[in-house]
Protein backbone atom coordinates (compact mmCIF):
# COMPACT_ATOMS: atom_id res chain seq x y z
CA UNK A 1 0.00 0.00 0.00
CA UNK A 2 0.99 3.36 -0.64
CA UNK A 3 0.82 6.28 1.90
CA UNK A 4 1.74 10.18 1.84
CA UNK A 5 1.45 12.22 4.87
CA UNK A 6 1.34 15.63 4.81
CA UNK A 7 1.48 16.62 9.12
CA UNK A 8 1.16 20.16 9.09
CA UNK A 9 -2.86 21.27 7.56
CA UNK A 10 -1.93 24.78 8.10
CA UNK A 11 1.29 26.81 8.04
CA UNK A 12 1.50 30.55 8.45
CA UNK A 13 4.36 32.66 7.64
CA UNK A 14 4.91 36.04 7.13
CA UNK A 15 6.00 37.81 3.97
CA UNK A 16 9.89 37.04 3.10
CA UNK A 17 10.27 34.25 5.96
CA UNK A 18 11.36 30.76 4.62
CA UNK A 19 8.91 28.17 4.31
CA UNK A 20 8.77 24.58 3.97
CA UNK A 21 6.08 22.18 3.80
CA UNK A 22 7.06 18.83 4.99
CA UNK A 23 5.40 15.45 3.03
CA UNK A 24 6.55 12.05 3.93
CA UNK A 25 5.68 8.95 1.96
CA UNK A 26 5.55 5.14 2.43
CA UNK A 27 5.91 3.08 -0.60
CA UNK A 28 7.63 -0.51 -1.29
CA UNK A 29 8.22 0.60 -5.26
CA UNK A 30 10.06 3.31 -7.34
CA UNK A 31 8.19 6.33 -6.07
CA UNK A 32 7.93 9.52 -8.33
CA UNK A 33 6.47 12.45 -6.03
CA UNK A 34 4.83 15.72 -7.13
CA UNK A 35 4.10 18.96 -5.61
CA UNK A 36 0.48 20.23 -6.66
CA UNK A 37 -1.15 23.91 -6.30
CA UNK A 38 -4.39 24.61 -5.71
CA UNK A 39 -5.17 28.94 -5.38
CA UNK A 40 -8.56 29.80 -3.81
CA UNK A 41 -11.52 28.56 -5.98
CA UNK A 42 -9.26 27.00 -8.80
CA UNK A 43 -7.64 23.88 -10.29
CA UNK A 44 -4.78 21.74 -9.15
CA UNK A 45 -1.89 22.94 -11.00
CA UNK A 46 1.24 20.56 -11.28
CA UNK A 47 4.20 22.96 -9.16
CA UNK A 48 7.17 20.51 -9.07
CA UNK A 49 8.03 16.48 -9.72
CA UNK A 50 11.08 15.03 -8.64
CA UNK A 51 12.35 13.85 -11.60
CA UNK A 52 12.58 17.08 -13.13
CA UNK A 53 14.89 18.75 -10.45
CA UNK A 54 13.78 22.16 -11.30
CA UNK A 55 13.09 25.41 -9.44
CA UNK A 56 9.32 26.89 -9.99
CA UNK A 57 8.25 29.93 -8.54
CA UNK A 58 11.05 29.90 -5.82
CA UNK A 59 9.95 26.50 -4.95
CA UNK A 60 12.33 23.42 -4.60
CA UNK A 61 11.78 19.69 -3.55
CA UNK A 62 14.09 17.43 -3.25
CA UNK A 63 13.39 13.39 -2.55
CA UNK A 64 15.36 11.73 -0.22
CA UNK A 65 15.00 7.85 -0.56
CA UNK A 66 16.34 7.01 2.98
CA UNK A 67 13.71 9.60 4.69
CA UNK A 68 11.20 9.21 2.12
CA UNK A 69 10.70 12.72 1.86
CA UNK A 70 9.98 15.02 -0.39
CA UNK A 71 9.54 18.21 1.45
CA UNK A 72 8.82 21.82 -0.72
CA UNK A 73 10.69 24.73 0.33
CA UNK A 74 11.44 28.39 -0.52
CA UNK A 75 13.76 30.49 0.77
CA UNK A 76 11.21 33.81 1.23
CA UNK A 77 7.48 33.70 0.60
CA UNK A 78 5.49 35.99 -0.51
CA UNK A 79 2.02 36.65 -0.55
CA UNK A 80 0.76 35.07 -3.45
CA UNK A 81 2.11 31.47 -2.49
CA UNK A 82 -0.86 31.69 -0.39
CA UNK A 83 -2.87 28.56 -1.25
CA UNK A 84 -3.07 24.97 -0.78
CA UNK A 85 -0.48 22.55 -1.42
CA UNK A 86 -0.77 18.80 -1.85
CA UNK A 87 1.82 16.46 -1.98
CA UNK A 88 1.42 13.15 -4.40
CA UNK A 89 2.85 10.04 -4.91
CA UNK A 90 2.77 7.40 -8.22
CA UNK A 91 4.96 4.80 -9.46
CA UNK A 92 8.01 5.62 -11.58
CA UNK A 93 7.88 2.24 -13.33
CA UNK A 94 4.50 3.39 -14.94
CA UNK A 95 2.28 0.66 -12.98
CA UNK A 96 0.11 3.22 -11.42
CA UNK A 97 -1.51 4.14 -14.74
CA UNK A 98 -1.09 7.74 -14.27
CA UNK A 99 -3.35 7.31 -10.85
CA UNK A 100 -1.41 9.44 -8.08
CA UNK A 101 -1.97 8.90 -3.67
CA UNK A 102 -2.37 12.30 -2.18
CA UNK A 103 -1.71 13.33 1.03
CA UNK A 104 -3.91 15.42 3.08
CA UNK A 105 -3.02 18.85 1.70
CA UNK A 106 -1.45 21.95 3.59
CA UNK A 107 -2.91 25.32 3.45
CA UNK A 108 -0.68 28.11 3.59
CA UNK A 109 -1.19 31.60 4.39
CA UNK A 110 1.56 34.38 3.81
CA UNK A 111 0.95 36.82 5.88
CA UNK A 112 1.73 40.77 4.56
CA UNK B 1 -6.43 23.38 -26.55
CA UNK B 2 -8.98 23.13 -24.31
CA UNK B 3 -7.32 20.73 -21.69
CA UNK B 4 -9.70 19.18 -19.16
CA UNK B 5 -13.52 19.93 -18.95
CA UNK B 6 -15.81 19.82 -16.43
CA UNK B 7 -20.09 20.51 -16.40
CA UNK B 8 -21.49 21.57 -14.50
CA UNK B 9 -19.50 23.87 -12.08
CA UNK B 10 -21.75 23.51 -9.25
CA UNK B 11 -24.88 21.30 -8.71
CA UNK B 12 -27.51 20.79 -5.99
CA UNK B 13 -29.06 17.65 -5.52
CA UNK B 14 -31.65 16.22 -3.20
CA UNK B 15 -31.36 12.77 -1.53
CA UNK B 16 -32.09 10.01 -3.95
CA UNK B 17 -31.47 12.10 -6.86
CA UNK B 18 -29.23 11.04 -9.80
CA UNK B 19 -27.43 12.87 -11.85
CA UNK B 20 -23.77 12.86 -14.17
CA UNK B 21 -20.85 14.32 -13.96
CA UNK B 22 -19.27 15.33 -17.68
CA UNK B 23 -15.57 15.18 -18.37
CA UNK B 24 -14.05 15.99 -21.39
CA UNK B 25 -10.26 16.39 -22.71
CA UNK B 26 -8.79 17.35 -25.85
CA UNK B 27 -5.25 15.77 -25.32
CA UNK B 28 -5.83 12.42 -26.87
CA UNK B 29 -4.78 11.31 -23.23
CA UNK B 30 -4.85 7.39 -22.33
CA UNK B 31 -5.63 7.47 -18.87
CA UNK B 32 -8.55 9.73 -16.94
CA UNK B 33 -9.29 9.76 -13.47
CA UNK B 34 -11.85 10.95 -10.91
CA UNK B 35 -11.32 12.34 -7.60
CA UNK B 36 -13.38 13.65 -4.89
CA UNK B 37 -11.55 16.41 -2.71
CA UNK B 38 -13.01 16.33 0.82
CA UNK B 39 -11.33 19.11 3.99
CA UNK B 40 -8.89 16.93 5.75
CA UNK B 41 -8.56 13.77 3.04
CA UNK B 42 -6.81 15.19 0.38
CA UNK B 43 -8.05 13.62 -3.05
CA UNK B 44 -9.09 10.49 -2.94
CA UNK B 45 -9.78 8.70 -6.28
CA UNK B 46 -13.00 7.22 -6.77
CA UNK B 47 -12.41 5.45 -10.58
CA UNK B 48 -10.00 5.37 -13.31
CA UNK B 49 -9.38 4.35 -16.92
CA UNK B 50 -6.48 3.26 -19.13
CA UNK B 51 -8.46 3.36 -22.39
CA UNK B 52 -11.45 3.66 -24.21
CA UNK B 53 -13.79 0.54 -22.82
CA UNK B 54 -11.17 0.08 -19.59
CA UNK B 55 -11.98 1.40 -16.10
CA UNK B 56 -12.02 0.03 -12.64
CA UNK B 57 -12.20 0.94 -8.97
CA UNK B 58 -10.10 3.17 -6.98
CA UNK B 59 -10.39 3.93 -3.65
CA UNK B 60 -13.90 4.87 -2.79
CA UNK B 61 -16.35 3.67 -5.70
CA UNK B 62 -19.09 2.74 -3.88
CA UNK B 63 -22.06 4.98 -5.07
CA UNK B 64 -20.37 5.59 -8.31
CA UNK B 65 -19.99 4.64 -11.52
CA UNK B 66 -18.01 5.00 -14.76
CA UNK B 67 -17.70 4.16 -18.27
CA UNK B 68 -15.17 5.21 -21.30
CA UNK B 69 -17.07 5.07 -24.44
CA UNK B 70 -14.48 7.26 -26.27
CA UNK B 71 -11.15 8.68 -25.81
CA UNK B 72 -12.05 12.22 -25.05
CA UNK B 73 -14.88 11.26 -22.35
CA UNK B 74 -14.85 9.95 -19.17
CA UNK B 75 -18.18 10.56 -17.35
CA UNK B 76 -19.67 9.95 -13.71
CA UNK B 77 -22.42 8.72 -12.40
CA UNK B 78 -24.22 8.80 -9.32
CA UNK B 79 -26.42 6.72 -9.04
CA UNK B 80 -28.24 7.58 -5.72
CA UNK B 81 -27.06 10.98 -4.19
CA UNK B 82 -26.28 11.07 -0.16
CA UNK B 83 -25.10 13.47 1.78
CA UNK B 84 -21.94 11.99 2.00
CA UNK B 85 -21.06 12.49 -1.38
CA UNK B 86 -21.02 16.33 -1.04
CA UNK B 87 -17.59 17.20 -2.25
CA UNK B 88 -15.69 18.77 -5.07
CA UNK B 89 -15.19 16.07 -7.68
CA UNK B 90 -12.16 16.74 -9.84
CA UNK B 91 -11.24 14.66 -13.74
CA UNK B 92 -8.10 14.39 -14.08
CA UNK B 93 -6.05 12.95 -17.37
CA UNK B 94 -2.44 11.47 -18.30
CA UNK B 95 -1.11 10.26 -21.86
CA UNK B 96 0.56 7.39 -20.14
CA UNK B 97 3.34 7.08 -22.80
CA UNK B 98 6.25 8.95 -21.07
CA UNK B 99 5.98 6.61 -18.29
CA UNK B 100 5.53 10.34 -15.88
CA UNK B 101 2.56 10.11 -14.07
CA UNK B 102 1.86 13.61 -14.31
CA UNK B 103 -1.93 14.43 -13.86
CA UNK B 104 -3.91 17.29 -15.77
CA UNK B 105 -6.55 18.42 -13.80
CA UNK B 106 -10.37 20.21 -14.76
CA UNK B 107 -11.47 22.91 -12.80
CA UNK B 108 -13.69 20.81 -10.73
CA UNK B 109 -17.69 20.37 -10.05
CA UNK B 110 -19.02 21.45 -6.25
CA UNK B 111 -21.86 19.33 -5.34
CA UNK B 112 -23.74 19.68 -2.58
CA UNK B 113 -26.41 16.92 -1.56
CA UNK B 114 -29.13 18.02 0.93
Amino acid sequence: AQRVTQPEKLLSVFKGAPVELKCNYSYSGSPELFWYVQYSRQRLQLLLRHISRESIKGFTADLNKGETSFHLKKPFAQEEDSAMYYCALGDAGGTSYGKLTFGQGTILTVHP
Amino acid sequence: NAGVTQTPKFQVLKTGQSMTLQCAQDMNHEYMSWYRQDPGMGLRLIHYSVGAGITDQGEVPNGYNVSRSTTEDFPLRLLSAAPSQTSVYFCASNHGRSGSNEQFFGPGTRLTVL
